[in-house]
């Protein structure tokens, strides 16, 4: 089937030790975002990559880096993460036309101590 | 910038009853999207709302989009177990997606 697959679903880092999550795509969708989502909150997005034209949120902080080296996979790499960085970070995809669904994958909920 | 809000943030059920939450916003939206996140999930897509007025039904679903489309409904009818979740709102513009806060619903058996 295809679907949008995020690993690993679990991650534990260190303070300030960089750490990578990966999502790959079976959909073959143009965008892919990264999301992230606090307790009890909205998801927020971080970035999205149409193609591979990258558009970083406003806030989003420089700490935060995205790679895209094929249509299916992206990568969220967070240089020195804090304790505040601690969250479930979800990876989504939409076709090229503007407006449409977009399809989550599963998140990595990351843990930072 | 554009944000929708949705109101009550928390909803609690009785099992059989029907409930709806809101969402509104200050500007004329170009669509609507409803998402449900159960817990521990991600969110999944339900619908899309693009039309002044429209109203769309799923089995015991109906989703509306207002007539000046700046709000939108969600109401389900005889609540069941199932349907603990948080419900968003958002809304698609140039390809990227706004949620709204959500509503959290928990169901009483």
């Amino acid at each position: 089937d295809a679907m949008v697959i995020q690993n690993p679903r679990y991650q534990v880092t260190q303070f300030g030790k960089p750490v990578t999550l990966s999502c790959s795509q079976t959909l073959n969708h143009n965008v892919m975002y990264w999301y992230q989502q606090k307790s009890s909150q909205a998801p927020k997005l971080l970035f999205h990559y149409y193609d591979k034209d990258f558009n970083n949120e406003a806030d989003t902080p420089d700490n935060f880096q995205s790679r895209r080296p094929n249509t299916s996979f992206c990568f969220l790499d967070i240089r020195s993460p804090g304790l505040g960085d601690a969250a479930m970070y979800l990876c989504a995809t939409s076709t090229r036309t503007s407006g449409r669904e977009k399809y989550f994958g599963p998140g990595t909920r990351l843990t930072v101590t | 910038g554009q944000q929708v809000m949705q109101i009550p943030q928390y909803q609690h059920v009785q099992e059989g009853e029907d409930f709806t939450t809101y969402c509104n916003s200050s500007t004329t939206l170009s669509n609507i999207q409803w998402y449900k996140q159960r817990p521990g999930g991600h969110p999944v897509f339900l619908i899309q709302l693009v039309k002044s007025g429209e109203v769309k039904k799923q089995k015991r679903l109906t989703f509306q989009f207002g007539e000046a489309k700046k709000n939108s409904s969600l109401h389900i009818t005889a609540t069941q177990t199932t349907d603990v979740g948080t419900y968003f709102c958002a809304y698609s513009n140039d390809y990227k997606l706004s949620f709204g806060a959500g509503t959290t619903v928990t169901v009483r058996a």
